[in-house]
């Protein structure tokens, strides 16, 4: 079974800083998806980006950026500039690259913005 | 942009009702899920559909659940008996192949 784990439940980040989110995983599989999922109040879930494992360029979304290191079995997502609007959860996920592609989720990170 | 749409938003029930939650996925997508969040917890999934049928489900998904897909555009979750423990925010989700799911914007089960 796949797990994924955030070990940061709380972080918090003055306005137009930096902040890094860690997460790590476990899996035999070499062929694989790795998310980042927003969850803000109203509790949407939001696509933030997306990974390819069989990519070695990391992933970017405009400010959104992840550090992916395939060997190391870990995936942070970076969070630039960050905007009052980036108050949320994220959660970091994990599918296969076939079959139903469920996705595991970890247990998520609070992300607090200071003005 | 195409949406996954969920209804109720909130659903209030007794403990031992039975509860249909209903979601209508994006129309050209194949693959349809449901996960359950319980307030303060991760994510979990419950159950993957796919050729109108259960194509993997979580140890949550007991007999007390059920997924049906009745007209071609629903994808209804059913929980035949609820109990406390049930209630939790509900997901559905929906993606086409090698794609992102795109998710509902979730039903809010309460059990009283």
């Amino acid at each position: 079974a796949q797990t994924v784990t955030q070990s940061q439940p709380e972080m918090s980040v003055q306005e137009a800083e930096t902040v890094t989110l860690s997460c790590t995983y476990d899996t035999s599989e070499s062929d694989y998806y790795l998310f980042w999922y927003k969850q803000p109040p109203s509790r949407q879930m939001i696509l933030v980006i997306r990974q390819e494992a069989y990519k070695q360029q990391n992933a970017t979304e405009n400010r959104f950026s992840v550090n992916f290191q395939k060997a190391a079995k870990s995936f942070s997502l970076k969070i630039s500039d960050s905007q009052l609007g980036d108050a949320a959860m994220y959660f970091c996920a994990y599918s296969l690259l076939r079959g139903d592609y469920k996705l595991s989720f970890g247990a998520g990170t609070t992300v607090t913005v200071r003005a | 942009e195409p949406e996954v749409t969920q209804t109720p938003s909130h659903q209030v029930t007794q403990m031992g009702q039975e509860v249909i939650l209903r979601c209508v996925p994006i129309s050209n997508h194949l693959y349809f899920y449901w996960y359950r969040q319980i307030l303060g917890q991760k994510v979990e999934f419950l159950v993957s559909f796919y050729n109108n049928e259960i194509s993997e489900k979580s140890e949550i998904f007991d007999d007390q659940f059920s997924v049906e897909r009745p007209d071609g555009s629903n994808f209804t979750l059913k929980i035949r008996s609820t109990k406390l423990e049930d209630s939790a925010m509900y997901f559905c989700a929906s993606s086409a192949p090698d794609q992102p799911q795109h998710f509902g914007d979730g039903t809010r089960l309460s059990i009283l």
